[in-house]
């Protein structure tokens, strides 16, 4: 596609339950990555992927969280038995070289 | 660890100055990216300018301009003829050069949140 493309774009789940959230990175690019952003924070790294496997997953905070990349393309974090400090918005970026990331708009997630 | 400095949390300036955005970092990789992103309400993360650790002349993008010092380990990102859209979130960001086809994680600053004053 255009742009990388993530959803859903807000997403409010109970405490305990699982959620899981989908980026789809631009038609090409062979990296993939996953930042959460707590508010008023930077990006917090969580895991890279070059195609479909994941050389550094050391930013995931807990056994809770989990991603994959099928066929080089889509990807999807899932966060088991979310807590409150889960909550943030999750963004996910692409890239093809050393330019640069492009990023999509990010899920919000609130955890009540 | 790479760490990435930015010690100003809010910024404000008047529709058509200038102002400068600090960012400093520590490293003890020789070669890598420095980058400044932009971050407007909608969420959506812009790349405003990169710098090739390599090259000493400093990146330019229409208002925006940079001044890296390599051995201060400084990234300044200028904004000229500042405009109300250029209302933001800032950050800058480090990746180390990496080799063999793989891209490497970016490290990010805390931000610096802009205001464009009317």
């Amino acid at each position: 596609g255009a742009g990388v493309s993530q959803s859903p774009s807000n997403k409010v789940t109970e405490k305990g339950k699982d959620v899981e959230l989908r980026c789809d990175p631009i038609s090409g690019h062979t990296a993939l990555y996953w930042y959460r952003q707590s508010l008023g924070q930077g990006l917090e790294f969580l895991i890279y992927f070059q195609g479909n496997s994941a050389p550094d997953k050391s930013g995931l905070p807990s056994d809770r969280f989990s991603a994959e990349r099928t066929g080089g393309s889509v990807s999807t974090l899932t966060i088991q038995r979310t807590q409150q400090e889960d909550s943030a918005v999750y963004l996910c970026a692409s890239s093809l070289a050393w330019f640069g990331y492009t990023f999509g708009s990010g899920t919000r997630l609130t955890v009540v | 660890a790479q760490t990435v400095t930015q010690s100003q949390p809010e910024m404000s300036v008047q529709e058509a100055e200038t102002v400068t955005l600090s960012c400093t970092y520590d490293t003890s990789e020789n070669n890598y990216y420095l980058f400044w992103y932009k971050q407007p309400p909608s969420r959506q993360m812009i790349l405003v300018i990169r710098q090739e650790a390599y090259k000493q002349q400093n990146a330019t993008e229409n208002r925006f301009s940079v001044n890296f010092q390599k051995a201060a380990k400084s990234f300044s990102l200028k904004i000229s003829d500042s405009q109300l859209g250029d209302t933001a979130m800032y950050f800058c960001a480090f990746m180390k050069r990496s080799y063999g086809g793989s891209q490497g994680n970016l490290i990010f600053g805390k931000g610096t949140k802009l205001s464009v004053k009317p």
